[in-house]
């Protein structure tokens, strides 16, 4: 079965570089969340995507910014990168509607390191 | 916003014991309370999940529970066995799209 498709699954960039990270959620799952975990720590919501819309905000920096295309890929953008931001950053996806469980859906996670 | 606090940090039981965690939330809006567990550097994966509608839910050696009136829920394993030793998370939201707060998640080691 087809699972949530992240890239790349390591990064490694200088501090007040820039990154980008894309996802690709399961078909016909019509919501994206974005989670940044960092070591030892448990996962933080960042952001998510209903629909191509932003429907919630959670603890994501300014330097963030995140959105879901036509063909319900998302990317997270951050700029301006500091040390603290290397973490593990997971997507996550679930279909809402429908008949199913609308169980979440994880990414195996890309990989940031800042230096 | 929602606050999950997460008890005990690590918990260590011998092989074939229960394991118990709970989790405490703020937020009487959230309904939709899920367990995960992870490996580590691996992703978070479901194993149980409970809505506020329902009281207890288990799945073969895995059961959760949930008091909507304290606020809390727990996770209960039973029977334990080497291959559950990881970190677990419990979670708690609105629902919809709404994100989930997790709590800072459980140790479990389980000894031979």
């Amino acid at each position: 079965a087809a699972g949530v498709i992240q890239s790349p699954r390591h990064l490694i960039k200088e501090k007040r570089e820039t990154a980008t990270l894309k996802c690709y959620p399961i078909p016909r799952h019509d919501t994206v969340y974005w989670y940044q975990q960092g070591p030892g720590q448990d996962p933080q919501f960042l952001i998510s995507f209903y629909e191509k819309m932003q429907s919630d905000k959670g603890s994501i920096p300014d330097r963030f910014s995140a959105q879901q295309f036509s063909d319900y890929h998302s990317e997270l953008n951050m700029s301006s990168l500091e040390l603290g931001d290397s973490a593990l950053y997971f997507c996550a996806s679930r279909q809402l509607g429908g008949s199913n469980t609308g169980e979440l859906f994880f990414g195996e996670g890309s990989r940031l390191t800042v230096l | 916003g929602e606050n999950v606090e997460q008890h005990p940090s690590t918990l260590s039981v011998q092989e074939g014991d229960s394991a118990v965690i709970k989790c405490t939330y703020s937020d009487s809006a959230s309904n939709y309370f899920p367990w995960y567990k992870q490996e580590l550097g691996k992703r978070p994966q479901l194993i149980i999940d409970i809505r506020s509608n329902v009281g207890e839910k288990k799945d073969q050696r895995i059961a959760v529970t949930l008091n909507k009136t304290a606020k809390h829920f727990s996770l209960h394993i039973t029977e334990t066995q080497p291959e559950d030793s990881a970190v677990y998370f419990c979670a708690a939201s609105e629902g919809g799209a709404d994100g989930l707060t997790f709590g800072k998640g459980t140790h479990l080691i389980i000894q031979p």
